[in-house]
């Protein structure tokens, strides 16, 4: 069965370094998200991307963030200079159509700032 | 704007006990609505959905009707066991235009056999 999959599954980095999540959505999908989950907390929209263009976006997401879909398989989230408060799990998600469809999520990254 | 509400975790209970999971939501218009299922270490699965009122999604034994004047999607299942112990997150997609999905708390399930 087809999955989105994501590395890394745990990345530590200090304050103020850049990092880049990569996610691979499953292949026939065309509407591509993010979300995060801080520990304890509930799970919250970032963006979603679509026909190569970001189409939403929360107020989470700032300037630090950005996400790219560099060839025909990956889906990135790079955060340019990390703060202590983006410690936290972080989900990709694709979907075939808009999101009244089901949503496939995978298993998570989780990143510490130190 | 656009919420939901779930049950206070974490709930235990006894292996073939009634599992009854609330859920409450407030939106625009009518959403569809759905349950996700995170087991340990693992991502979130679909568990059911449902997209409009009166509707029941039901999956693996577990079932929630999608109720328009309660405004709420409660999970049921008749008799739990050890391995449905995960976290269930209720979750709400806006029908007017909006692509995310919002998620309640999330309740941690525990079975005891």
């Amino acid at each position: 069965e087809p999955e989105v999959t994501q590395t890394p599954s745990h990345q530590v980095t200090q304050m103020g370094q850049e990092v880049i999540l990569r996610c691979v959505p499953i292949s026939n999908h065309l509407y591509f998200y993010w979300y995060r989950q801080i520990l304890g907390q509930k799970v919250e929209f970032l963006v979603s991307f679509y026909n190569n263009e970001i189409s939403e976006k929360s107020e989470i997401f700032d300037d630090q963030f950005s996400v790219e879909r560099p060839d025909g398989s990956n889906f990135t989230l790079k955060i340019r200079s990390t703060k202590l408060e983006d410690s936290a799990m972080y989900f990709c998600a694709s979907s075939e159509r808009r999101a009244a469809e089901t949503q496939y999520f995978g298993p998570g990254t989780r990143l510490l700032v130190l | 704007g656009n919420s939901v509400t779930q049950m206070e975790g974490p709930v235990t209970l006894s292996e073939e006990a009634f599992l009854t999971i609330n859920c409450t939501y407030t939106a625009t218009g009518y959403p569809s609505l759905f349950w996700y299922v995170q087991y340990p270490g693992e991502g979130l699965q679909l568990l059911l959905k449902a997209t409009k009122a009166d509707d029941k999604g039901s999956n693996k034994g577990f079932e929630a009707t999608y109720r328009k004047e309660t405004t709420s999607f409660h999970l049921e299942k008749g008799s739990v066991q050890v391995s449905d112990s995960a976290v269930y997150f209720c979750a709400l997609s806006p029908i007017q235009g909006a692509q995310k999905l919002v998620f309640g708390q999330g309740t941690r399930l525990t079975i005891n056999p």
